[in-house]
């Protein structure tokens, strides 16, 4: 199975510090992908990041990829409460696979 | 920016009741998918479709599910005889290719089995 592993599962921030989550996978990917979902709601793309790729940047976002330890991680810069939602990220060969999540909560 | 419609967004249904969820993927892509969230749980994979046949089902995808691509827009999930635990969210989404790019997805049909 690829499929993704994340952590932490629960995350609690104030609004103005780093969020880092991180997801760990098993075999040889295409690509990586993280989405963001609020509850009850639908998968919002955030980033794509290509397994020959090792950093990406977005706005206040930073994915990195390391294919040798098979992870990944999502750095959300400065958070805003409006960040609270929860975090998948999901391993593309000829279809995603998508990991536990986390949740995250920014406080105000 | 073009976006992936479902149809419709919450729907109760009997036990035992065929079911049809609606899908508009992105008009120039090829590949669809359906997914599927059960409450509190992950996202999970159902099928994949491509060339108006499934690429790939997973063992969730059994012979109560079927999909189909009755015309150039719509892309559409039937579960035959609906039972309490395929109660969840279900997501359609849509790439243009199956490597390389960005899987988009819609917001979701809840299907409540009571």
């Amino acid at each position: 199975s690829q499929q993704g592993e994340e952590d932490p599962q629960a995350l609690s921030i104030q609004e103005g510090e780093n969020a880092t989550m991180n997801c760990s996978y098993k075999t040889s990917i295409n690509n990586l992908q993280w989405y963001r979902q609020n509850s009850g709601r639908g998968l919002v793309h955030l980033i794509l990041i290509r397994s020959n790729e090792r950093e990406k940047h977005s706005g206040r976002l930073r994915v990195t990829l390391d294919t040798s330890k098979k992870s990944s991680s999502l750095l959300i810069t400065a958070s805003r409460a409006a960040d609270t939602a929860s975090y998948f990220c999901a391993t593309a060969t000829d279809k995603l696979i998508f990991g536990t999540g986390t949740r995250l909560q920014v406080f105000p | 920016e073009p976006e992936v419609t479902q149809t419709p967004s919450h729907q109760v249904t009997q036990m035992g009741q065929e079911v049809i969820l609606r899908c508009v993927p992105i008009s120039n892509h090829l590949y669809f998918y359906w997914y599927r969230q059960i409450l509190g749980q992950k996202v999970e994979f159902l099928v994949s479709f491509y060339n108006n046949e499934i690429s790939e089902k997973s063992e969730i995808f059994d012979d109560q599910f079927s999909v189909e691509r009755p015309d150039g827009s719509n892309f559409t999930l039937k579960i035959r005889s609906t039972k309490l635990e395929d109660s969840a969210m279900y997501f359609c989404a849509s790439s243009e290719d199956l490597s390389g790019n960005t899987i988009y997805f819609g917001e979701g049909s809840w299907l409540t089995v009571v």
